[in-house]
C-alpha cells in the first residue's frame, strides 16, 4: 500500500507570491491533517479535513487556507508569502476520526523556501 | 508557550546508556503519543498511551503516562545509534482533532 505521498517536495519563492501544495493520502484514509515544521516553533497544526470538510484549524492567519476533494486528496495554499512561511510542510493521513486514537501516517513534507 | 513542553531538548549519549525524555503539559489529554522522526521524513508514531498511569513497553521504549494524564515520560534502555532522532510527544483536546506536538527532543546516539 502506498504512503502518504507530498508534491512537490522543494519549492523556492519570493515575498509576496502565492503557493500551493499537494497531499495525497493512503488509499480509503478520509482525514487529512496539515502541520507546519520550523526549528523555532516545532511542529504546529494547521488545519485538518474530512470528507472535504474542514473540522479543525490551528492558530494561524487566514492567508494560510486548504481544500479536500472527493477522492481525499487536499492542497494548502500560502499567499502572500512572509520570510516567516519558510518551513517543512507535512501532511497526515487517517482512516477516519479522532487524531488521538488513530494512527496519523505522515508524509515526507514539502520543503518551503522564502526568500 | 508551547502546549506540551519537552525535556531534554538535546542529549547526546554513548551507545549503550540509558536515557528519559519527559513531556509536560498544564492540560489534561485523553491520550498521548510519541512519534520519532529520522531527517527528510515524516514522523513515524512509536505508541499511544490511554490510561492514565499507563506503562507500555515496546522493546528498550518504555513510555509512561501520568496518572493526572497530564505528563508522559519516554525512557530508552541501552540506547543504540538507530536511535537516533527527534523524539516528539503529541496529544489531542477538545474532540480529539486538533492536535498539538510537544517541542521535542533532539537525540544522537555516538556509537
Amino acid at each position: 500500500k502506498a504512503g502518504v505521498t507530498q508534491t512537490p517536495r522543494y519549492l523556492i519563492k519570493t515575498r509576496g507570491q502565492q503557493v500551493t501544495l499537494s497531499c495525497s493520502p493512503i488509499s480509503g484514509h478520509r482525514s487529512v491533517s496539515w502541520y507546519q515544521q520550523t526549528p523555532g516553533q516545532g511542529l504546529q497544526f494547521l488545519f485538518e479535513y474530512f470528507s472535504e470538510t474542514q473540522r479543525n484549524k490551528g492558530n494561524f492567519p487566514g492567508r494560510f487556507s486548504g481544500r479536500q476533494f472527493s477522492n481525499s486528496r487536499s492542497e494548502m495554499n500560502v499567499s502572500t508569502l512572509e520570510l516567516g512561511d519558510s518551513a517543512l510542510y507535512l501532511c497526515a493521513s487517517s482512516l477516519v476520526a479522532r487524531l488521538d486514537q488513530e494512527t496519523q501516517y505522515f508524509g515526507p513534507g514539502t520543503r518551503l523556501l522564502v526568500l | 508557550t508551547q502546549l506540551l513542553e519537552q525535556s531534554p531538548q538535546f542529549l547526546s549519549i554513548q551507545e549503550g546508556e540509558n536515557l528519559t525524555v519527559y513531556c509536560n503539559s498544564s492540560s489534561v489529554f485523553s491520550s498521548l503519543q510519541w512519534y520519532r522522526q529520522e531527517p527528510g521524513e515524516g514522523p513515524v508514531l512509536l505508541v499511544t498511551v490511554v490510561t492514565g498511569g499507563e506503562v507500555k513497553k515496546l522493546k528498550r521504549l518504555t513510555f509512561q503516562f501520568g496518572d493526572a494524564r497530564k505528563d508522559s515520560s519516554l525512557h530508552i534502555t541501552a540506547a543504540q545509534p538507530g536511535d537516533t532522532g527527534l523524539y516528539l510527544c503529541a496529544g489531542a483536546l477538545g474532540t480529539g482533532n486538533q492536535f498539538y506536538f510537544g517541542t521535542g527532543t533532539s537525540l544522537t546516539v555516538i556509537p
